[in-house]
């Protein structure tokens, strides 16, 4: 079945560490998403690619960087995490208006 | 920047009734979409409403939109506890990004 899929599911990081998160997908869409989402809180979106092109939100920190080799995969590096990173990261695809979410990568910052 | 606020924060409702959830919005949209996140997982897509419809049907799902009053609402019909979730509204922005609102909690008891 055509998915988002993100790994890993749950990721442990230390306060400072960098961490990386994936995200694939499998439905060839050209548009893909990363958004944070705390705790009982709406999604945030980070940045979005179209295509090759990236899209930064104006409030997205500098300690969040991203990356999309090809269509199918898009990279979220945390390069300095902090304890107020900890959060869901929502990856999501799109062609059209309707959005495609991966399941989410938990992180946890020590 | 826009945002879907959600009405009530949460709800919780017996199996076989009703739910209705209301979302409203500060300005003007191309489209408004409701999604669904049970807990700990992505979101899913449920429904999309242009701006120039009044009312669309999805199996037990009924989603209107008020233009005039920049709100929208999604009524569940017969609810069963496997809709027990977070329900968000979107609205687009610049035909790309979504903003979300900060979601519904239903929680239906059997």
């Amino acid at each position: 079945d055509a998915m988002v899929i993100q790994n890993p599911r749950y990721q442990v990081t230390q306060f400072g560490k960098p961490v990386t998160l994936s995200c694939s997908q499998t439905l060839n869409h050209n548009v893909m998403y990363w958004y944070q989402q705390k705790s009982s809180q709406a999604p945030k979106l980070l940045f979005h690619y179209y295509d090759k092109d990236f899209n930064n939100e104006a409030d997205t920190p500098d300690n969040f960087q991203s990356r999309r080799p090809n269509t199918s995969f898009c990279f979220l590096d945390i390069r300095s995490p902090g304890l107020g990173d900890a959060a869901m990261y929502l990856c999501a695809t799109s062609k059209g208006y309707e959005q495609y979410f991966g399941p989410g990568t938990r992180l946890t910052v020590t | 920047s826009q945002q879907g606020e959600e009405d009530p924060q949460a709800l919780s409702i017996q199996e076989g009734e009703n739910a209705t959830m209301n979302c409203s919005y500060k300005t003007s949209i191309n489209n408004l979409q409701w999604y669904r996140q049970n807990s700990g997982r992505g979101l899913v897509h449920l429904i999309l409403i242009r701006s120039n419809e009044r009312e669309k049907h999805s199996g037990r799902l009924r989603v209107t939109l008020d233009t005039s009053k920049k709100s929208s609402s999604l009524l569940i019909t017969a609810s069963r506890a496997a809709d027990t979730a977070s329900y968000f509204c979107a609205t687009d922005q610049a035909g790309t990004a979504l903003i979300f609102g900060k979601g519904t909690t239903l929680s239906v008891s059997s």
